[in-house]
């Protein structure tokens, strides 16, 4: 079975300034997908970015970019420009890659970033 | 963008009830949707796969006889929570298999089982 981990319940950076949150999971698979979630205090799940396993290159979304790290397996999520809207759970999560991605997402346990002013 | 709504948005019952609630895709069509359950302050961890005409394959550790699930059609599945107990109260969510894959998720539900 798949494991995702956060190591960091709870981040705090200041509005502007550039945060990495860290994920490293387990799996014996080497095709899959990796995943970043926000959840707002409204809990709508939003996904922020997402990695193919297969892909050597880093994905990136204006602001945000990860750094995947396949034989550490390793997945962190780095936000420049941090803002305030930014605030909010951040789930890292996995996905096989099996069943022609058919399979449901395991999550890690989230880490809570706060921006300050 | 590809939208998954879910009803109700909230629901209080009384013990020994049954809930249910549902999650549609509403402009495309989703022939795999999945089930969450997220306590507060916690993951989402996921409970079953629901397939389009077929049963739900459930992960290990949930009841299938507590949890029914069914996805009649490819725009519908619907999570029954059977004889709901206290312990049952949690946040419920759904998502749906789209396009390249990708997971969309409906906004939610709340369970209170008093």
């Amino acid at each position: 079975a798949q494991t995702v981990t956060q190591s960091q319940p709870e981040m705090s950076v200041q509005e502007a300034e550039t945060v990495t949150l860290s994920c490293t999971y387990d799996t014996s698979e080497s095709d899959y997908y990796l995943f970043w979630y926000k959840q707002p205090p409204s809990r709508q799940m939003i996904l922020v970015i997402r990695q193919e396993a297969y892909k050597q290159q880093n994905a990136t979304e204006n602001r945000f970019s990860v750094n995947f790290q396949k034989a550490a397996k390793s997945f962190s999520l780095k936000i420049s420009d941090s803002q305030l809207g930014d605030a909010a759970m951040y789930f890292c999560a996995y996905r096989s890659a099996s069943r022609g991605g058919a399979d449901g997402l395991t999550f890690g346990k989230g880490t809570h970033l706060i921006i300050q002013p | 963008g590809a939208v998954v709504s879910q009803h109700p948005s909230r629901v209080i019952c009384k013990s020994g009830t049954s809930v249910k609630i549902e999650c549609r895709s509403l402009d495309f069509q989703a022939t795999t949707m999945f089930w969450y359950r997220q306590f507060p302050k916690k993951s989402l961890m996921l409970m079953a796969t629901s397939n389009e005409g077929s049963k739900a394959t459930y992960e290990q550790g949930v009841e299938k006889d507590k949890f029914l699930i069914n996805h009649a059609s490819l725009t519908l599945s619907t999570l029954t929570v059977t004889s709901a107990h206290p312990e049952d109260s949690s946040f419920y969510i759904c998502s749906a298999s789209g396009r390249a894959n990708e997971q969309f998720f409906g906004p939610g539900t709340r369970l209170t089982v008093l």
